[in-house]
């Protein structure tokens, strides 16, 4: 059964760069028809893609925060990551790391890991 | 990308049935059948409950339906029970240059 989980640190400062992991287990991360992703959660709003990408290296960002983001697959460890540089108050969320499906699958979210909150303050 | 839009609250009393909707002001939902819907129990990370406007995948009660009319997606949930309340989210493919969009979400109440 696919587990992803995620890892980094729980509290950033503000202009600094905000790194996390996500370990996929139970399947392997170099799969043709499944991109790998990160969603965040606002405490207390609604869910605001970040980015995806294919392991063979093809990303998709939110264009709000493309500039910031970068979004990397490592294959020899199954496992991706998220930069996001710059962080701000704003950029305080619950941090899900999640597999979606391609567009002939029906590109949706299948997996999602347990997230882990992010906190931005000095 | 614009976010959709999703009325921040529902609620239905048990054995009713509610809809919830998923509007885009333009392009997103209209455009493609890549509409996919999330519950989120509280504490939870969310679970696909409907992908491609109106599939449901395995496991998924069939009291849970999904439709598209124009720009507008809609969520079904027939016959409530206790264990539906939950917040409900809808998302849609954007574009191939684009990650994808989700709206506000919608947090339903059964009285």
């Amino acid at each position: 059964q696919l587990q992803l989980q995620e890892s980094g640190p729980g509290l950033v400062k503000p202009s600094e760069t905000l790194s996390l992991t996500c370990t996929v287990s139970g399947d392997s991360i170099r799969r043709d028809s499944y991109c790998w992703g990160w969603i965040r959660q606002p405490p207390g709003k609604g869910l605001e893609w970040i980015g995806s990408s294919y392991y063979s290296g093809s990303t998709y960002y939110n264009p709000s925060l493309k500039s910031r983001a970068t979004i990397s697959v490592d294959t020899s460890k199954n496992q991706f990551s998220l930069k996001l540089r710059s962080v701000t108050a704003t950029d305080t969320a619950l941090y899900y790391c999640a597999r979606r499906t391609d567009y002939s699958s029906g590109w949706y979210v299948d997996n999602w890991g347990q997230g882990t909150l992010v906190t931005v303050s000095s | 990308q614009s976010a959709l839009a999703q009325p921040a609250s529902v609620s239905g009393s048990p054995g009713q049935s509610i809809t919830i909707s998923c509007s885009a002001t333009s392009g997103d939902v209209g455009s493609f059948n890549l509409v996919s819907w999330y519950q989120q129990h509280p504490g939870k990370a969310p679970k696909v409950i409907i992908y491609e406007v109106s599939k449901r995948p395995s496991g998924v009660s069939n009291r849970f339906s999904g439709s598209k009319s124009g720009n507008t997606a809609s969520l079904t949930i027939s016959g409530l029970q206790a264990e539906d309340e939950a917040d409900y989210h809808c998302c849609s493919y954007a574009g191939s240059s684009a990650s994808g969009v989700f709206g506000g979400g919608t947090k339903l109440t059964v009285l």
